[in-house]
This record gives structure tokens, sequence and C-alpha cells, in this order.
């Protein structure tokens, strides 16, 4: 199956300071999404983001499909977005299920 | 609220009990999935339906697990003779085949706990 790989997979910022979330892949895709796990456990979507670059408020993605990687950047970091990030994979010709990398735990200190 | 909804939240049981999960999907989503997540790691896939139809089920669902969507609706997750290794969150999501992304969208999940 295909391997999703996040880096790192622990970060703890400032308040204030930037970062930016990779995740590799090892195989075409037909879906990438970014997730955050809140603490209770709910999966908030972040971004469907199969190619291209979007942007949402503080946060933006950018999927480079041709070189299977894709990048989360979260700036002006705030302590709410604590959490893991997960990415997930759907592998091109496959189903439309899921596979998730491991995640980055992200603590934001006030 | 409009999105994917499990229940119940939470559920504590003795070793080889029988538990059931219930998601009800987003009401256009003829997609719905079942994801076992442990404790440190990602989600991992279950099964999947479309429809009414299982389409796809895991190594992961052991003879124990039964996954039922009557009529395309609700679905429903059954553990049999629960173990202690079975403590996990379980997570639906649904999406929308045609007409849509492909966007998975989860629910809070049901959180299993074996004693």
């Amino acid at each position: 199956g295909i391997q999703v790989e996040q880096s790192p997979p622990d970060l703890i910022l400032q308040e204030g300071a930037n970062s930016t979330l990779r995740c590799n892949f090892s195989d075409s895709v037909n879906n990438l999404q970014w997730f955050h796990q809140n603490p209770w456990g709910q999966l908030i979507n972040l971004f469907y983001i199969p190619s291209g670059t979007k942007q949402n408020g503080r946060l933006s993605a950018t999927t480079v499909a041709t070189e299977r990687y894709s990048l989360l950047y979260i700036s002006s970091s705030q302590t709410t977005d604590s959490g893991v990030y997960f990415c997930a994979v759907e592998r091109a010709g496959s189903a439309r299920q899921l596979t998730f990398g491991s995640g980055t735990q992200l603590t934001v200190l006030p | 609220d409009t999105g994917v909804s499990q229940d119940p939240r939470h559920k504590i049981t003795k070793r080889g009990q029988n538990v059931t999960f219930r998601c009800d999907p987003i009401s256009e989503h003829n997609r719905l999935y079942w994801y076992r997540q442990t404790l440190g790691q990602g989600p991992e896939f279950l099964t999947y339906f479309q429809n009414e139809a299982q389409l796809e089920k895991s190594r992961l669902l052991s003879d124990r697990f039964s996954a039922e969507r009557p009529k395309g609706s609700f679905s429903t997750l059954e553990i049999q003779r629960t173990e202690q290794g079975d403590s996990a969150m379980y997570l639906c999501a649904s999406s929308r085949l045609a007409g849509g992304s492909g966007e998975l969208f989860f629910g809070e999940g049901s959180r299993l706990t074996v004693l």
C-alpha cells in the first residue's frame, strides 16, 4: 500500500511563531487532505488539496503531486492551534479510502 | 447540525461483551467509512459502503466485527466478544461519490474501552 510520512513528529512553538509541517507519500494520489485532531478526538478538515496551493486565514497548504509531497504552513500560531495534524492520501486508482500518516503533535506555548 | 454524528461517544465494557456503534452520515453523502484509531497512531481504514453495499473490508476487520448500512442511510458497527485489544476510537466518515470532490468528513468518534 501507499506510505505516508509526516515530519516532524513533534513540534513545540512559542505563540506567534510560524511553522511548516511536511507530508511525503510514496505513490500517485487522487486526494490529499489535512486534518487537525482536537483534544476530544474529532478530525477537523483543514484542506482538501490533491495539488496546488490553498489558503484559509493563517493556514495555507501546498501539494506538489509530481514530487509527492505536501506542506502545511501555520503562521502567527496560537495556543488553540495545538493538537495533532494529520495528512491523509487516497492512492490513485484505489477506492476512495484515505491512508493516514502518523501525525505531527504541535504544542503552542503562551 | 448537519455533520456526521456518532453514538455513543464513549463506551466502557467488559471483555467478552458485544458492543454496537451507530453512525449517521451527512444526508447527501452516499459513501460511508469506518476507521479505527489507537493511541498515538493515525486512523486506519476498516470498511466502506457505497449506498447499502459494503464494497471493501480491511484485514483489520476480524470475524468478530460486522458492519451494516441498511437502506443506505445510517450504519452500525458491531464488535462481538470484545477483547482488550479492541480498545480504540472508532471513527465514521462520509463523502459524496458524484457531484463532489470526494472529500471525507469525519464524525466525533466513539471511544471504546474494554476492561
